[in-house]
C-alpha cells in the first residue's frame, strides 16, 4: 500500500500568490514524523520543514508552512508568496518511529512546481 | 566545504565496467544513506549505515557494494550494472538513524548512466 501520495503530478502559480501542495500519508503508528523537500533541477534535495505528530502546532519556517490535519492524515505544504526559485520538486516524506527501519524514510511520487511571472 | 558532497556529479559507464560513487559529509552525523531516484518514481532507500555499521539493505542487487570506512565517508562501488540502473544517485546523512525528528541532508546527487 502506498504509504504517502501526492495526487498533484505538476501545479502552477503565479508570482507572490500561496500555493498548497497536497500529501496524504498512511501509518498505524502513534510516533511518525513528515519532511517536506524540495529538489530544483540541479537535483539536490533540500530540506525545507518537518512536522512530528505529536507536535500541536502547525510547523512554520519562513515562507513554508506546514497544514497538518492527524485525523485526516494530512500534511500539506503551505508556500506564501511564491517566488520564480520556487519552481521545483516537492516531495513529502515519513518517518515512523515504533520499527524505526534504520531511519528510513518513506517519499511521495512528488509535485512539480511551476511559479509563473 | 560544507553540507553533504558527492563526486562525480555525472557518471557514464559500460556495462562492463566497475566504477565508484564518493559520499563526504562535513555536518558530524552518524548516520549515512544511499538512495537511487529513477525517472517517474519516488526515491528508493538503498543502505544505511549508522557508525560505520550498515543497518539497513533494501534487497539492492549484489552488483551494488557500498563501503562505509568511517562516519564522514560512503561509498558506492559499480559493477557490471545493467541500462535500468541509470538514475540519480543521492547520498544523505543524519544525526541518527532513531527517532523520528532527525532530518537527513542530501547531497547533490551522482547523474549516472549505464551504455
Amino acid at each position: 500500500a502506498q504509504k504517502i501520495t501526492q495526487t498533484q503530478p505538476g501545479m502552477f502559480v503565479q508570482e507572490k500568490e500561496a500555493v498548497t501542495l497536497d500529501c496524504t500519508y498512511d501509518t498505524s503508528d502513534q510516533s511518525y514524523g513528515l519532511f517536506w523537500y524540495k529538489q530544483p533541477s540541479s537535483g539536490e534535495m533540500i530540506f525545507l520543514i518537518y512536522q512530528g505528530s505529536y507536535d500541536e502546532q502547525n510547523a512554520t519556517e519562513g515562507r513554508y508552512s506546514l497544514n497538518f490535519q492527524k485525523a485526516r492524515k494530512s500534511a500539506n505544504l503551505v508556500i506564501s508568496a511564491s517566488q520564480l526559485g520556487d519552481s521545483a520538486m516537492y516531495f513529502c516524506a515519513m518517518r515512523e518511529a515504533v520499527y524505526n527501519q534504520g531511519g528510513k524514510l518513506i517519499f511521495g511520487q512528488g509535485t512539480e512546481l511551476s511559479v509563473k511571472p | 566545504e560544507t553540507g553533504v558532497t558527492q563526486t562525480p556529479r555525472h557518471l557514464v559507464m559500460g556495462m562492463t565496467n566497475k566504477k565508484s560513487l564518493k559520499c563526504e559529509q562535513h555536518l558530524g552525523h552518524n548516520a549515512m544513506y544511499w538512495y537511487k531516484q529513477s525517472a517517474k518514481k519516488p526515491l528508493e532507500l538503498m543502505f544505511v549505515y549508522s557508525l560505520e555499521e550498515r543497518v539497513e539493505n533494501n534487497s539492492v542487487p549484489s552488483r551494488f557494494s557500498p563501503e562505509c570506512p568511517n562516519s564522514s565517508h560512503l561509498f558506492l562501488h559499480l559493477h557490471t550494472l545493467q541500462p535500468e540502473d541509470s538514475a540519480l544517485y543521492l547520498c544523505a546523512s543524519s544525526h541518527s538513524t532513531t527517532g523520528e525528528s532527525y532530518e537527513q541532508y542530501f547531497g547533490p546527487g551522482t547523474r549516472l548512466t549505464v551504455t
